[in-house]
């Protein structure tokens, strides 16, 4: 069966770093694109990030730009998110989804890990 | 600010039908996408493609598309689809919707 395992997230003061990882394991890591979403206490979902299946295309929402990275290590089929200069409106539920093969939707998603910013 | 509309609620009646609709400029050259979202849990891919169903998604839940406005219905609505609902756009930005919560009355 095919499981995303998120793991990371943290209580982290303004300003701060954390790095994000997925765990991916039940299906060909390597052949799949990877998203990162995000959701809010009480509020919907919003795309973060996405990388293609060997990591030479990246994407990233405006809201995160310059400040987040997103990589992969397809030896250990692991996905990362490396959050820097967190605000406090990057706390929020962020979960790891697969994009499905051929496009078009995120078939498989992680059970997700919390990621709170305050002081 | 999210750049697909939706309904904020949805009310439904067992048995009877439930339409959601997702309304913005992008759906107008792109595929959209449906994932329902169930208290406490990780949401889950509905639909595809405007119109495709997974595997394992009840015949019930179906989806089309329309110029800018993308149409999820669930016909026979059963009390375990109460739930929210997500549509989103299959671009560079993958942008969801403002998101529906759907009540079996």
């Amino acid at each position: 069966e095919e499981h995303l395992v998120e793991s990371g997230g943290a209580l982290v003061q303004p300003g701060g770093s954390l790095r994000l990882s997925c765990a991916a394991s039940g299906f060909t890591f390597s052949s799949f694109w990877m998203h990162w979403v995000r959701q809010a206490p009480g509020e919907g979902l919003v795309w973060v990030s996405r990388i293609n299946s060997d990591g030479s295309s990246i994407n990233f929402a405006d809201s995160v730009k310059g400040r987040f990275t997103i990589s992969r290590d397809n030896a250990k089929n692991t996905l990362y998110l490396q959050m820097n200069s967190l605000r406090a409106e990057d706390t929020a539920v962020y979960y790891c989804t697969r994009g499905r093969l051929g496009g078009y939707g995120m078939d498989v998603w992680g059970q997700g890990t919390t990621a709170t910013v305050s002081s | 600010s999210s750049e697909l509309t939706q309904p904020p609620s949805v009310s439904v009646s067992p048995g009877q039908t439930a339409s959601i609709t997702c309304s913005g400029d992008k759906l107008g050259d792109y595929y959209a996408c449906w994932y329902q979202q169930k208290p406490g849990q990780s949401p889950v891919l509905v639909i595809y493609q405007n119109s495709k169903r997974p595997s394992g998604i009840p015949e019930r839940f179906s989806g089309s598309k329309a110029g800018n406005t993308a149409t999820l219905t669930i016909s026979g609505t059963q009390a375990m689809d109460e739930a929210d609902y997500y549509c989103q756009a299959w671009d560079s930005s993958h942008v969801f919707g403002t998101g529906t919560k759907v009540t079996v009355l």
